[in-house]
C-alpha cells in the first residue's frame, strides 16, 4: 500500500525558505505516468495545488507561486521536496504531499500524506 | 479567488440525496476530481475522472458533468458523510489544477 509522509521544519520565520520533503514507501516514485504533488491548507481555509513533479524533472507550478516555488525529485530516496521562498505569515498552513495522476481525461490525487503545520512566525 | 465555484454550505437530512456542485469553466474541457475532508483529517478521493469510484468509496457517492458543472451526488447520506468536499481539476489555462473553495457538508 502506498503511503505518503511529510517532514520538515514546523517553525519558518519570516523571509525565510521553508523546505519539507515527502517520503514514498510501499512502491517506487520513479513509475511511470505519476506526478507527485504539494498542497497547502491555511487554517480554517481550503486547499490550495501549490505545484507537481515526475520523476524525470518535469513540474508544473501554481502561476500566484511560481516564483518562489522549487520542486524536486530525489529517486535514489524515494522522495520529492518543496522549497518556498521568502515566506510570510499567509503561507502558514497544513502542507500535504500526494501522488499525482495528471492526464487530462483522468485527473486525481491519491493518497495524500497526513500533513504537516508550518508556522512562519519570528 | 478559485476558478472552480462551490457552494460554502449545503445540509441533507440524513437518509437523502444530495447533490454538491462545482463550476467553472474549465469544466467544459476536463474533469473534475472529488475529495473529502473531515475535520483533523487529510483529504482523501471518492471521484474522479466524471464517475469512477477509488477502492473502498461506498456506491452511495457519484459524479457527473454538464458543461461548466461537475457534480457530486451521495445517494442516501449517512451520518459519517458529514464532511468538507473540495472539487478540482485543470485551470482554464490546462496547465495547472485548482481546488474549489469547498462546501461543508451538514448530516442533519
Amino acid at each position: 500500500q502506498l503511503q505518503l509522509q511529510e517532514s520538515g521544519p514546523g517553525l519558518v520565520k519570516p523571509s525565510e525558505t521553508l523546505s519539507l520533503t515527502c517520503t514514498v514507501s510501499g512502491g517506487s516514485i520513479s513509475r511511470s505516468g505519476y506526478y507527485w504533488g504539494w498542497i497547502r491548507q491555511p487554517p480554517g481555509k481550503g486547499l490550495e495545488w501549490i505545484g507537481s513533479i515526475h520523476y524525470s524533472g518535469s513540474t508544473y507550478s501554481n502561476p500566484s507561486l511560481k516564483s518562489r516555488v522549487t520542486i524536486f525529485v530525489d529517486t535514489s530516496k524515494n522522495q520529492f521536496s518543496l522549497k518556498l521562498s521568502s515566506v510570510t505569515a499567509a503561507d502558514t498552513a497544513v502542507y500535504y504531499c500526494a501522488r499525482h495522476w495528471p492526464l487530462v481525461g483522468e485527473n486525481w490525487f491519491d493518497p495524500w500524506g497526513q500533513g504537516t503545520l508550518v508556522t512562519v512566525s519570528s | 479567488s478559485s476558478e472552480l465555484t462551490q457552494d460554502p454550505a449545503v445540509s441533507v437530512a440524513l437518509g437523502q440525496t444530495v447533490k454538491i456542485t462545482c463550476q467553472g469553466d474549465s469544466l467544459r474541457s476536463y474533469y473534475a476530481s472529488w475529495y473529502q475532508q473531515k475535520p483533523g483529517q487529510a483529504p482523501i478521493l471518492v471521484i474522479y475522472a466524471k464517475n469512477n469510484r477509488p477502492s473502498g468509496i461506498p456506491d452511495r457517492f457519484s459524479g457527473s458533468s454538464s458543461g461548466n458543472t461537475a457534480s457530486l451526488t451521495i445517494t442516501g447520506a449517512q451520518a459519517e458523510d458529514e464532511a468538507d468536499y473540495y472539487c478540482n481539476s485543470r485551470d482554464s489555462s490546462g496547465n495547472s489544477w485548482v481546488f474549489g473553495g469547498g462546501t461543508k457538508l451538514t448530516v442533519l
